[in-house]
């Protein structure tokens, strides 16, 4: 079974600064993908990032960028030069073989003006 | 415009009374989910269908059922709503191949049982 970690239930971070927002996983498996998710308030929830296990190299999305510690089962999400459209929810999720995604707890990242 | 679309968005109703959540895609997406999202919790798997004629009970138990009659819908139902069934209820779909394109949401339902 695979299980998906948040430790971070609030993260805050200033306009213009960078956040990093943690997420561990376990699965048994060699190949799954990771992913990250942003809820907006009342708004829908969106893909913002994903990572094949099998590629050493970080993924990368304009300001969103992860840091990939396979060995360490470890996801974390930078989110560089934040802004205030960045507030939301998100969340950390696993999936491998094409079965169903498995989610995190959520962080709730608030930006400051 | 392609996308997901669940109505109501909020819905406040009473003890015992029978309720349908609707979810509609218009992607043609094969996989469509429902999950159970309560604040602070990572968000349940209550059931998913892999296409027309298929629905199954995802791992967190649940009174709800549901149907996939067409593609591009697949309503939840509570047949009598108690307060323990107070949530908000989240559609995705997906592609066929899920890993590589990820999940596609709906904005959710909000349910509040009184």
């Amino acid at each position: 079974a695979q299980t998906v970690t948040q430790s971070q239930p609030e993260m805050s971070v200033q306009e213009a600064e960078t956040v990093t927002l943690s997420c561990t996983y376990d699965t048994s498996e060699s190949d799954y993908y990771l992913f990250w998710y942003k809820q907006p308030p009342s708004r829908q929830m969106i893909l913002v990032i994903r990572q094949e296990a099998y590629k050493q190299q970080n993924a990368t999305e304009n300001r969103f960028s992860v840091n990939f510690q396979k060995a360490a089962k470890s996801f974390s999400l930078k989110i560089s030069d934040s802004q205030l459209g960045d507030a939301a929810m998100y969340f950390c999720a696993s999936m491998y073989n094409n079965n169903d995604m498995r989610f995190g707890a959520g962080t709730r990242l608030t930006v400051k003006p | 415009e392609a996308d997901i679309y669940q109505t109501p968005r909020y819905l406040v109703i009473g003890t015992g009374k029978k309720i349908t959540l609707e979810c509609s895609q218009t992607m043609g997406h094969d996989k469509m989910y429902w999950y159970q999202q309560d604040p602070g919790m990572e968000l349940h798997l209550i059931h998913y269908s892999y296409g027309v004629n298929s629905t199954e009970k995802g791992d967190l138990s649940s009174e709800s059922t549901v149907s996939r009659i067409r593609t591009e819908h697949f309503p939840l139902t509570l047949e009598s709503a108690r307060p323990s069934h107070t949530s908000q209820y989240l559609c995705a779909s997906s592609e066929w191949d899920s890993l590589n394109y990820g999940y596609t949401f709906g904005s959710g339902t909000r349910l509040t049982v009184v």
